[in-house]
């Protein structure tokens, strides 16, 4: 089953804050984000482990509750750079390897 | 830099007709995966395999197959192509590494239409 992610669309003006959520209905091992740029393949943005720990590329931060099986990206300050569409991928419920995506979050960030 | 390159960005084909997508890495990665892509409904699992030879069906098998015969490569075939097919096919290969798994890495994608 596909985690839900919300909203499904936002748009910011440059210097602004959003909060994208991911929500599972399974026990989770982990969660991962994506961001894809129009025309673009997506591209890993960070992976969040059970226990707290995170992994991640870019000065962009996020949260995993595990007891509520659900993620938040948070994306501060944002610059035009952010526009994409962000997708998060959920590990877990004994499938190794295997990421279930959400339907993404569009977000747009205007000057 | 990891690469993941898929054999062409576009593709048309007719209905009943059988269709194969190439997709092959060159970082040595153990796990390779076949996406689809459609407005609406986010990435969706079709077959992934972490080894040669060996695979495990996605969310939404039906109508394909796969096929890994060397590591680096990992093809999609559509046996008799339909028009609920058409879409944008992504290919993504990532690391072993156990549970949780490493990030995967995507090719640019393979939009094909079915007439």
């Amino acid at each position: 089953q596909q985690p839900v992610q919300s909203p499904q669309a936002v748009i910011l003006r440059e210097g602004e804050d959003a909060v994208i959520n991911c929500s599972s209905s399974k026990a989770l091992y982990s969660v991962h984000w994506y961001r894809q740029k129009h025309g673009e393949a997506p591209v890993f943005l960070m992976i969040l482990l059970k226990g707290g720990e995170q992994k991640g590329h870019e000065k962009i931060s996020a949260s995993f509750n595990e007891k509520k099986q659900q993620s938040s990206l948070y994306l501060t300050a944002s610059q035009l750079s952010y526009s994409g569409t962000y997708f998060c991928g959920t590990e877990g419920g004994g499938s190794n390897y295997k990421l279930t995506f959400g339907k993404g979050t569009l977000l747009t960030v205007n000057p | 830099d990891v690469k993941v390159t898929q054999s062409s960005r576009y593709l048309v084909k007719r209905t009943g007709e059988k269709v194969f997508l190439e997709c092959v890495q060159d970082m040595d990665h153990e796990n390779m995966f076949w996406y689809r892509q459609d407005p609406g409904l986010g990435l969706r699992l079709i077959y992934f395999s972490y080894d040669v030879k060996m695979k495990e069906k996605g969310d939404i098998p039906e109508g394909y197959s796969v096929s890994r015969e060397k590591k680096e490569r990992f093809s999609l075939i559509l046996e008799s192509a339909s028009t609920n097919q058409t879409s944008m096919y992504l290919c993504a290969s990532s690391s072993l590494g156990g549970v949780p798994s490493y990030e995967q890495y995507f090719g640019p994608g393979t939009r094909l239409t079915v007439t």
